[in-house]
């Protein structure tokens, strides 16, 4: 079967850094997604990997290596509003969509 | 504004009622998609669209239909609904290309009595 894993929360102080972990098993690879979810909100897309290695984008990073089926986002300097669920999702061989279920990251002050 | 919107945003119905969940998007995105979130579990296709007109089952489809019938608009339906129809459920959408981003709606809380 298909699977995503992630931890299911995480606690993390101001202006740390933290590491969120993805491991999949999938039919196929077609990229590798990261959204932000704050509680009771709709999800919003973060960052996208389909090759292998680290994409930048501001506080954010998400590296990907598909040899190990592993993928994760990195966020620097956080601050309280990076309190939220961290969603890691794969595109399978049919471009379909597999969602892990989620890191709640708790910041600290 | 443009994106996606939901309604209702929170509805409570007793069982056996039928209840239509209603989606609109204003990007003229071709593909959109009905997910159900529950706590603990990842995010569930129920049932997507890749272009009006034509619509597909997801990995929970069972006790939902959805239409397309045109670009905009993309209601699921829960014919006779169950306690565990009990969800949150997000309406996407996709502009489809290399990246395929989502573009999600507010989310509708429904509880099942």
């Amino acid at each position: 079967g298909q699977n995503i894993d992630q931890p299911t929360e995480m606690t993390a102080t101001e202006g740390a850094i933290v590491q969120i972990n993805c491991t999949y098993q999938t039919s196929g690879f077609n990229g590798l997604f990261w959204y932000q979810q704050h509680a009771g909100e709709a999800p919003t897309f973060l960052s996208y990997n389909v090759l292998d290695g680290l994409e930048e984008k501001g506080r954010f990073s998400s590296f990907l290596s598909r040899s190990k089926g592993y993928s994760y986002l990195l966020l620097k300097e956080l601050q309280m509003k990076d309190s939220a669920s961290y969603l890691c999702a794969v595109r399978d061989s049919n471009y379909q969509l597999i969602w892990g279920a989620g890191t709640k990251l708790i910041i600290k002050p | 504004i443009a994106g996606i919107t939901q309604a209702p945003t929170s509805q409570i119905l007793a069982a056996g009622r039928r209840m239509t969940l209603r989606c609109t998007q204003d990007m003229r995105h071709n593909a959109m998609y009905w997910y159900r979130q529950d706590l603990g579990l990842g995010l569930r296709l129920i049932h997507y669209s890749n272009t009006a007109g034509t619509t597909g089952k997801g990995e929970v489809p069972d006790g939902y239909s959805v239409s397309r019938a045109n670009t905009d608009d993309f209601p699921l339906t829960l014919a006779s609904a169950v306690p565990s129809q009990t969800s949150v459920y997000f309406c996407a959408s996709s502009q489809g290309g290399a990246t395929g981003e989502l573009f999600f709606g507010e989310g509708s809380r429904l509880t099942v009595l």
